[in-house]
């Protein structure tokens, strides 16, 4: 079964608005999660690293006031897109490594967000 | 740096043959290496992995082929079937608790 769940799978929401999506490790604690962005034909592209009790890093180009990371318990990572535009319309991915050797990471299930 | 996203490349194969798609990584410094395949609309899911130590590793009708010299990662699919259709992305790391970084990404059609 799924080891991280994200939630919502899919959402349409209209452009101005915020949109929060959650990312959930389930069987283990997860002191840092990765939010991917995915385009339509594209690859996943890293937009931020979310740490447990510290604030978010951002990657080059992604606009921290737009994209709200809280990461408030070893299990939860959230990304809040605030005042959405279409062009923020896209497949958006969460991931975590499993603690230990290896670090195996793990997605959730993506969230399809389409702005109007 | 990063891999940038551009359109994908497409491997058509025939149903029952035997599938080889190819990747090129960026960081010389990475030590583990991940296939994962990613059907519409959903996540990626894990198919095998690598570590740097290794140049070849086997499971179930898959097999990964690391190249450190020239930076290259193959994944060979036996016995290719309608099932296995999707984009096949490889991924870097370094190590740690550190993120993914992807590769291009290859769709994979199935004629049956």
């Amino acid at each position: 079964g799924a080891v991280v769940s994200q939630h919502p799978s899919w959402v349409i929401c209209k452009s101005g608005t915020s949109v929060k999506i959650e990312c959930r490790s389930l069987d283990f604690q997860a002191t840092t999660m990765f939010w991917y962005r995915q385009f339509p034909k594209q690859s996943l592209m890293l937009m931020a690293t979310s740490n447990e009790g510290s604030k978010a890093t951002y990657e080059q180009g992604v606009e921290k006031d737009k994209f709200l990371i809280n990461h408030a318990s070893l299990t939860l990572s959230t990304l809040t897109v605030t005042s959405a535009h279409p062009e923020d319309s896209s497949f958006y991915i969460c991931s975590a490594n499993r603690p230990g050797q290896g670090g195996e990471a793990f997605f959730g299930q993506g969230t399809r967000l389409t702005v109007v | 740096g990063e891999s940038v996203g551009l359109h994908l490349p497409t491997l058509s194969v025939q149903e029952g043959d035997n599938s080889i798609i190819n990747c090129a990584y960026s960081n010389s410094a990475s030590d583990y290496f991940i296939w994962y395949k990613q059907e519409s609309g959903k996540g990626p899911q894990f198919i095998i992995d690598i570590r740097s130590n290794m140049d070849k590793r086997q499971g179930q009708r898959v097999t990964v082929l690391l190249n450190k010299t020239v930076k290259h990662l193959s994944l060979q699919i036996a016995a290719t079937q309608p099932g296995d259709s999707a984009v096949y992305f490889c991924a870097e790391n370094l190590s740690g608790n550190t993120p993914l970084v992807f590769g291009k990404g290859t769709r994979l059609s199935v004629i049956a």
